[in-house]
């Protein structure tokens, strides 16, 4: 099976940038996608296919995948990014995988 | 713009069947590439990928919940279904149906989701 490994919390200052990672075997031939998820409330597409933004996500989300490791940049980080954040990737053999998730604290 | 919504038993039996429906308003759910997909979240914890069905029929599910899980479509009420059978407290969880769409699976659309309590 295949495993993405997030780390479980992220704290950064507000207007400070924050850099979520996104670890899997060899994952820069998979396209990533990037979640955010408030409490009570259902995930929402932020970055998809490595670096594409939604519309209406706003520029200080982007992405880059690389390597083993991929990574969610949230730049100039506000309260209201205070949320969970997970990856996940499409594999051939098990379909659809999330990472565990990463708690984001703006301290 | 697509919603999505969830609809079914908030409190299962655990050895029963767990079954839920997902109405899709806002487009038809034969119309483009979409995978409609069922995913949940146990309190506290991370998003769990159950399957997902093509509007052709043909399916996937996560290989941990397949010998249980069954996920079928009726594009004439617009809706497809989950079913989740020998259940036990391990299933409690939020569920949520989605759109994926694309060659790479990213969800685009979700419901609100709906709890689900495994319980006697």
């Amino acid at each position: 099976s295949y495993v993405l490994t997030q780390p479980p919390s992220v704290s950064v200052a507000p207007g400070q940038t924050a850099r979520i990672t996104c670890g899997g075997n060899n994952i820069g031939s998979k396209s990533v996608h990037w979640y955010q998820q408030k409490p009570g409330q259902a995930p929402v597409l932020v970055v998809y296919d490595d670096s594409d933004r939604p519309s209406g996500i706003p520029e200080r989300f982007s992405g880059s995948n690389s390597g083993n490791t991929a990574t969610l940049t949230i730049s100039r980080v506000e309260a209201g990014d205070e949320a969970d954040y997970y990856c996940q990737v499409w594999d051939s053999s098990i379909y659809v995988v999330f990472g565990g998730g990463t708690k984001l604290t703006v301290l | 713009q697509v919603q999505l919504q969830e609809s079914g038993p908030g409190l299962v039996k655990p050895s029963q069947t767990l079954s839920l429906t997902c109405t899709v308003s806002g487009g038809s759910i034969s119309s483009g590439s979409y995978y409609w997909s069922w995913i949940r979240q146990p309190a506290g914890k991370g998003l769990e990928w159950i399957g997902r069905i093509y509007t052709s029929g043909s399916t996937n599910y996560n290989p941990s919940l397949k010998s249980r899980v069954t996920i079928s479509v009726d594009t004439s009420k617009n809706q497809f279904s989950l079913k989740l059978s020998s259940v036990t407290a391990a299933d409690t969880a939020v569920y949520y149906c989605a759109r994926a769409g694309g060659g790479t699976a990213m969800v685009d659309y979700w419901g609100q989701g709906t709890l689900v309590t495994v319980s006697s």
